[in-house]
């Protein structure tokens, strides 16, 4: 079983839609991270969360909104989706415990028409 | 502020050796990372090396470090077909609670 999880795979919407992007981790991290992928662009950072009680903006938090629902579920909204919000999105977990590497999920596949 | 820059693309055959490149304009860095994306995946950690070192090998991998011109590259010995992915670097600081700086990628096709 994978240790990060990320729910939908795909997803397609329209504009002005709200849609939420759920991550599940078992590796009892502590910190866990959102970031968008744009072709040629990398990963931008979203949103992160280094415990259950922080959450802090990341270089492209407008248009997102991020919930620490637990240490092992990071969800990520769009409460109004618009046609440039389409891109590749993931989660990452890291710990102390292991150096900080990030561990991403499979990634979220977002198409806003 | 942070900014790394990678190729776009890069073709080789089976068997040659790879090398992608990567350049960084913080010289503050601690660590720099390398990152593979396989088709339809997330990024898995390949390898990394600490700010004060200037050469890692780790098997096929050879990572070498230029920090007087802030340029970090990846070597791949014996390309193989299945090295075909994207490949990031990625920087972290210090200062920063060890957040992830990305390059733009870059896209290591593998002919036979």
């Amino acid at each position: 079983d994978a240790d990060v999880t990320q729910t939908p795979r795909n997803r397609i919407t329209k504009t002005g839609k709200r849609i939420m992007l759920e991550c599940s981790q078992t590796k009892g991290h502590d910190r866990m991270y959102w970031y968008r992928q744009d072709p040629g662009l990398g990963l931008q950072l979203i949103y992160y969360s280094f415990d259950v009680k922080d959450i802090n903006k990341g270089e492209i938090s407008d248009g997102y909104s991020v919930s620490r629902q637990a240490q092992a579920k990071f969800s990520l909204s769009l409460e109004s989706a618009i046609p440039n919000q389409t891109a590749l999105y993931f989660c990452a977990t890291s710990d102390i415990r292991e150096g900080y590497e990030q561990f991403f999920g499979p990634g979220t596949r977002l198409t806003v028409l | 502020g942070e900014d790394v820059e990678q190729s776009l693309f890069l073709s080789v055959r089976e068997g040659d050796s790879s090398v992608i490149n990567c350049t960084y304009t913080d010289s503050s860095s601690t660590y720099l990372y390398w990152y593979k994306q396989e088709p339809g995946a997330g990024l898995q950690l390949l390898t990394y090396i600490f700010s004060n070192m200037d050469m890692k090998q780790d098997q096929r991998l050879t990572v070498l470090l230029n920090k007087k011109d802030k340029h970090l590259s990846l070597r791949i010995a014996d390309t193989q077909t299945g090295d075909s992915a994207i490949y990031f670097c990625a920087e972290t600081f210090l200062n920063a609670g060890n957040m992830l700086t990305f390059g733009g990628g870059t896209r290591l096709m593998v002919k036979p």
